[in-house]
């Protein structure tokens, strides 16, 4: 069965510093891969996804996320955090297996960003 | 404008209590939801309807039931309810053809006591 594992529950950084968060995936094959966030009483929003090709994807807010296939990781980053990007991320996957899965997500467990002014 | 939007969102109930929890999307999706958040934060999906069809249903009790009466709706009823069905409940929707790029819901926290 495929698994997400984010190491991290919860992250502090300071506004302007750079940001990594951590994503592993246990899966057959290479599967979707997305980010999403969720900020304080609002629903989750998609911030990128990778479904092949380049492997370093760009999304919304000035987030990139690189797949490595070797090491079945796939780290969201920003060189630049603003106080605004702090809230919850979530790291997910899906079966790489055409129409058939419809949007089985698996999320990870989620990684709390604060940001210090 | 609410893109996904649930009620209530907040429900606090008593065990053996029957409750229903609304979704309602006005996004021109046709593929609807239902995802449950545990205290550990895991987020697993429950069931999903295209076009009012059950296309997922995981490993989920007999007592929760969705029902779908139209493509912008998706409601969750839940019967008999015990304490660990307390839990946050997100509802979430997309097109079909590219249905892992979801929108979801702002949650509904369900508190059994």
């Amino acid at each position: 069965a495929q698994s997400v594992t984010q190491p991290d529950i919860h992250i502090t950084v300071s506004e302007g510093a750079s940001l990594e968060l951590r994503c592993n995936y246990s899966y057959g094959a290479t599967p979707y891969l997305f980010w999403y966030v969720q900020s304080p009483g609002q629903g989750l929003q998609l911030l990128l996804k990778y479904f092949s090709g380049d492997t370093l994807v760009q999304g919304i807010k000035g987030f990139e996320a690189e797949f490595k296939r070797s090491q079945s990781s796939f780290n969201l980053r920003k060189p630049s955090v603003h106080w605004s990007d702090a809230a919850e991320y979530f790291c997910a996957v899906a079966p790489n297996a055409g129409g058939t899965s419809y949007g089985k997500l698996t999320f990870g467990q989620g990684t709390i960003l604060t940001v210090h002014p | 404008d609410t893109a996904v939007s649930q009620t209530p969102k907040y429900l606090v109930t008593q065990m053996g209590n029957d409750k229903s929890i609304k979704c309602e999307q006005n996004l021109g999706h046709d593929t609807m939801y239902w995802y449950k958040q545990d205290s550990k934060k895991f987020l697993k999906i429950m069931f999903s309807y295209n076009n009012k069809e059950l296309i997922i249903n995981e490993t989920v009790p007999n007592r929760f039931s969705p029902k779908s009466p139209d493509k912008a709706h998706l409601n969750l009823h839940i019967n008999s309810l015990e304490l660990g069905d307390s839990a946050v409940y997100f509802c979430a929707s997309s097109h079909r053809q590219s249905s892992y790029e979801q929108y979801f819901g702002p949650g509904t926290r369900l508190t059994v006591t």
